[in-house]
Parts: structure tokens; sequence; C-alpha cells
């Protein structure tokens, strides 16, 4: 079935560092890649997304290309700042027969120290 | 997010009692969600439902059960709680776009 791996965390960086999160995804068809992010004590929140091969999503300093070439869905950010701090989820749409079922990543928890 | 409220919002309660939680959506979507987040494991679909009375199994679906009677309301119930069901529970709903409640936590002892 599909899956998605993300690197395991946590992560910990100091103020105004780069960024990468690692996302690989296993799928059939051509599946909508998500990053969402979620503050401590709250839902998930859409970070950004991809729905076709070599879209670019971006949203608050943060991008993602989808490569179909290597499954992977990177999230990046030049510059991370202590707010960034939270854990961040790659996700695909697992759309058999028009549910729009989400699988998820296990997680990555970023601290951003100032 | 204002369109998706959860309640109870916390919870505890002792193992082998029977546990309903409810999602209500002001925004008439059509598909509703129930997902579990634990840690080492992100998020798992239990249920979801794609119409009222018209629901399905998600991933880990074992143990619980859910009812929707009315568009709005999406209900997940624990028949019998044990402590491997201790976890946050999310709904959500899609409509061009997934959007997520803020959790209920739940806790069996």
């Amino acid at each position: 079935g599909n899956s998605v791996t993300q690197m395991e965390g946590p992560v910990t960086l100091s103020e105004e560092a780069f960024l990468t999160i690692n996302c690989t995804y296993t799928a059939t068809g051509y599946p909508s890649l998500f990053w969402y992010v979620q503050y401590p004590g709250e839902g998930l929140q859409l970070l950004l997304k991809a729905t076709k091969a070599d879209d670019k999503g971006s949203n608050k300093g943060f991008e993602a290309t989808y490569r179909k070439e290597t499954t992977s869905f990177h999230l990046e950010k030049g510059s991370v700042q202590v707010s960034d701090s939270a854990v961040y989820f790659c996700a695909l749409s697992d759309d058999q027969g028009g549910s729009e079922k989400l699988v998820f990543g296990k997680g990555t928890k970023l601290t951003v120290n100032p | 997010d204002a369109g998706i409220t959860q309640s109870p919002r916390h919870k505890v309660t002792e193992t082998g009692t029977p546990v309903t939680l409810r999602c209500h959506q002001t925004e008439n979507h059509r598909y509703m969600y129930w997902y579990r987040q634990d840690p080492g494991h992100g998020l798992r679909l239990i249920h979801y439902s794609y119409g009222v009375k018209d629901t399905d199994k998600g991933e880990v679906s074992d143990g619980y059960s859910v009812s929707r009677s009315k568009t709005e309301d999406f209900l997940l119930t624990l028949e019998s709680a044990t402590s491997s069901q201790t976890s946050v529970y999310f709904c959500a709903t899609f409509n061009y776009g997934y959007t997520f409640g803020s959790g209920t936590r739940l806790t069996v002892v």
C-alpha cells in the first residue's frame, strides 16, 4: 500500500540555520503530496502542497518540490526562526475511490533555539 | 479551526467503559475522518465517512465504531476502552483540502 517515510527526529537548530526534513513516498498512481505543521497543543495545519511532478509548494519561507524520479518531497527553509518550532508531517493523498484519505509520515519534531 | 469542534477536549476513563467522541462541523462538507495520533506513528486513519450513514474502515479500526446520522456530526465510539486506545484523536473534513479539529486527548486508565 501507499506509505510515507520521513526523517527521524528530533531536529534541533539554531535560529537562522538552514532546514531540511527529508520525505520519501511509495504510491501507486499519482498522489498529491503535503506538508502539515502542528504547533504545541494544536491540530494540524496545511503548510504547503504539490499536486503533480515537478510542482513546488511554498509558504512562509518553506519550500518542497515534488520529485517523481526520486519519489521525494523534502521540506526546506533557508533561515529558521524560533517560531518554526513544531512537529512537521509529510503526507500523501490516497485517493482510492475518491475518498481522499491521507497517509502520514511519523512526524519530525523541530526545535529552534535563539 | 472554527469550522470543526471536537468534544470533549480531554477525557480520562477507565478500562472497559464505553466512550464516545464527537466531531461537529459547520461547513456542510461531505467527507469526515477520524485519526489517532501516537508518538512514533504519526496520524493513522481509524474510520471515515463519505456521507450520511456512509462510513468505512481505515487502517486501525479494530475496537472503534462510528456513526453519522447528520452531515454535521461524526461520532467515534470505543465500545470498551483499553489502555492501548490512550491517544490524541483528531477529526478532519475534506473539501478541496483538509481541515483538522483541535483534537481530543483520551486517557484510559
